[in-house]
This record gives structure tokens, sequence and C-alpha cells, in this order.
């Protein structure tokens, strides 16, 4: 069945660092959502890519999307201690009106 | 104040005991969602609704039950029948279907022994 992959899994930074994870689909997407989970709390929304190619910025985050609209990237650069969390990304899944969510990849940042 | 509510935060019952987790929006969305978090596995999807009166089963329904009588609210039932229900729930509202953000309640976290 379609599947969202997100990797890594883990990573610990030092503050400063730049920090990237990837989502990798295994089916076409005509979007794709970022959402980020601070430690006990609920995931919230930060974006949504639509087009082939698609690249935003918030701030120190960039989000793309790749060219056949079945990969996205969320890079954060210089990272924070308020950056700390699960960032999970989202695409819908086929003719269903359901999203689909990746593993999420958490974020340590060491001080 | 717009948003979604859960309640309560933390749930504790007795194995055998059905238990009904209350989600609650008033963003007038038409679209409600429950989730269910277990450590490094992401959010998995239970039931969901696009529309009063009706809902559908996500990827885990077994030993779950909801309704969805009005647009503001859908509860959700975790029955004796599920097998590993201690977990953190989360209920999330969007204004259609996939091609929108989903806003999400701040979850229950639910501990069964």
């Amino acid at each position: 069945g379609q599947q969202v992959m997100q990797i890594p899994q883990y990573q610990h930074v030092q503050e400063g660092e730049d920090f990237t994870t990837y989502c990798n689909s295994s089916t076409t997407l005509s979007n794709i959502q970022w959402y980020k989970q601070r430690p006990g709390g609920h995931p919230v929304f930060l974006i949504q890519l639509v087009k082939s190619g698609e690249v935003k910025k918030q701030k120190r985050l960039t989000f793309q999307f790749g060219e056949a609209k079945k990969n996205s990237s969320l890079h954060i650069t210089a990272t924070q201690t308020t950056d700390v969390g699960t960032y999970f990304c989202a695409g819908p899944r086929s003719n269903t009106g359901k999203l689909i969510f990746g593993q999420g990849t958490t974020l340590q940042v060491k001080p | 104040d717009g948003g979604i509510t859960q309640s309560p935060k933390y749930l504790f019952r007795k194995e055998g005991q059905n238990v009904t987790l209350s989600c609650e929006q008033n963003l007038n969305h038409d679209a409600m969602y429950w989730y269910r978090q277990d450590p490094g596995q992401g959010l998995r999807l239970i039931y969901y609704s696009h529309i009063v009166n009706d809902f559908q089963k996500g990827d885990i329904a077994e030993g779950y039950s909801v309704s969805r009588e009005k647009k503001e609210s859908f509860p959700l039932t975790v029955t004796s029948a599920q097998k590993n229900p201690t977990a953190f729930y989360l209920c999330a509202s969007s204004p259609g279907t996939a091609t929108y953000e989903q806003y999400f309640g701040p979850g229950t976290r639910l501990t069964v022994t």
C-alpha cells in the first residue's frame, strides 16, 4: 500500500548546526504537509506545498517539494533549542480524503 | 477563542472497561479525525468523518467506535476489545478533506492497567 517514509528517525545536533529531514512517498502526491510536535504536545501545522519543485521559507525553515512530487525536505538553518520536537510530513492517501503521516523525525538540540 | 478541545488530558482505566474520549471543535469544520500515537510509530488513523452522521474506518479501527451526531463533536469509545489501548489519542479537524491542513486537539493520554 501507499507509504510515506521519513529519515532520519532521530537527529541530535549542537545548537547552531543545520538540520534536514527527508520525506519520501511511494506514490505521487497532490500536496505535502509538514507538522511540528513539541515534546508532550500535539502536532501543529507548519506549511503545505502543492507545486512540483516548490520551495517555501519560514524564517530559518526551508521546505521543498520534489520535481516528481514524491519527496520533500525540511531544512532548518542554525538550529535553536526552540526547534526541539518531532517533525512529520503528511500527504493525501489516493482518492480517500485522508492524510497518511510519515513516522516523524525527532530533533534534539544541545545548547 | 476557536479551537479543538479534548478531555480529559489524562485517563486511567482498568482492563475490561469501555472508555469514551471527548473531542469538540468550534471551528465549523466538516471533517474530524481520530489518531492514535505510540512511541516511534507516528500517527495512525482510527476513524474519520467528513460529514455529520457519517464516518469511516481508518487503518486501526478494531476495538474502537465513534459517533458524529453533531458537527462539533466526534467522541471516540475505546472498547474492551481493543487489545493494547494504552496510548496517546489525538483528535483533529479540517475544513475539508486531505487538501486542507488539520488542526489537532491537545490529546488524551489513556492508560489501561
